[in-house]
């Protein structure tokens, strides 16, 4: 069964840091893509991040680039999520996903953003 | 940036209708669109995705179109399962970006 696990959320203050984890089993993680996708309380998806297989390329929207950085680690099928200089717009929860089309998601974490 | 603009913003049907959920592309996106159902407090989970492919385990119920740049999602035969929020979601090019939601509620 595939499984994608997060953690690593909790609160924390504007401009602060925080690194999410995502643990992947049940399927061969260096095998695929990775990506982040976050909602905001009562809103819509957006996308964060996405990472190849090899973790060679890295893409991200504005909102976030320069700020977050994804990375994984195919030996421990483990992907992360840095994110630095926290906003309060950055507030939402996080889901890691599987893939292009994302066919499998984590059950998410909470970050919260706040003084 | 491509925007998905999706329609409606939320709609109510009955058990046993059937309904339709459109995303207009702004600009071509070759059929890379996928379609996701996200019920209340759950994480999103794949309908359909290359605009058309049913994702295994998903009812047959469900069934994705094109034309052009309009996307649509119809779901036959309603089912009270089927109350839920749905999204499109383009990854031709980055960044990938969301249609607003659809909210599917049930009479």
């Amino acid at each position: 069964e595939v499984q994608l696990v997060e953690s690593g959320g909790g609160l924390v203050q504007p401009g602060r840091s925080l690194k999410l984890s995502c643990a992947a089993s049940g399927f061969t993680f260096s095998n695929y893509y990775m990506a982040w996708v976050r909602q905001a309380p009562k809103k819509g998806l957006e996308w964060v991040a996405t990472i190849s297989t090899s973790g060679s390329r890295t893409y991200y929207p504005d909102s976030v680039k320069g700020r977050f950085t994804i990375s994984r680690d195919n030996a421990k099928s483990s992907l992360y999520l840095q994110m630095n200089s926290l906003k309060s717009e950055d507030t939402a929860t996080y889901y890691c996903a599987r893939g292009n089309w994302m066919d499998a998601w984590g059950q998410g974490a909470s970050v919260t953003v706040s003084s | 940036d491509i925007q998905m603009t999706q329609s409606p913003a939320s709609l109510s049907a009955s058990l046993g209708e059937t309904v339709t959920i459109e995303c207009l592309a702004s600009e071509d996106i070759y059929s890379n669109l996928a379609w996701y159902q996200q019920k209340s407090g759950k994480s999103p989970q794949l309908l359909i995705y290359d605009a058309s492919s049913l994702q295994d385990g998903v009812p047959s119920r469900f069934s994705g179109s094109e034309s052009g740049t309009q996307y649509s999602l119809e779901i036959n035969s309603l089912q009270s399962e089927d109350a839920a929020t749905y999204f499109c979601q383009q990854h031709h090019d980055y960044p990938w970006t969301f249609g607003g939601g659809t909210k599917l509620e049930l009479k």
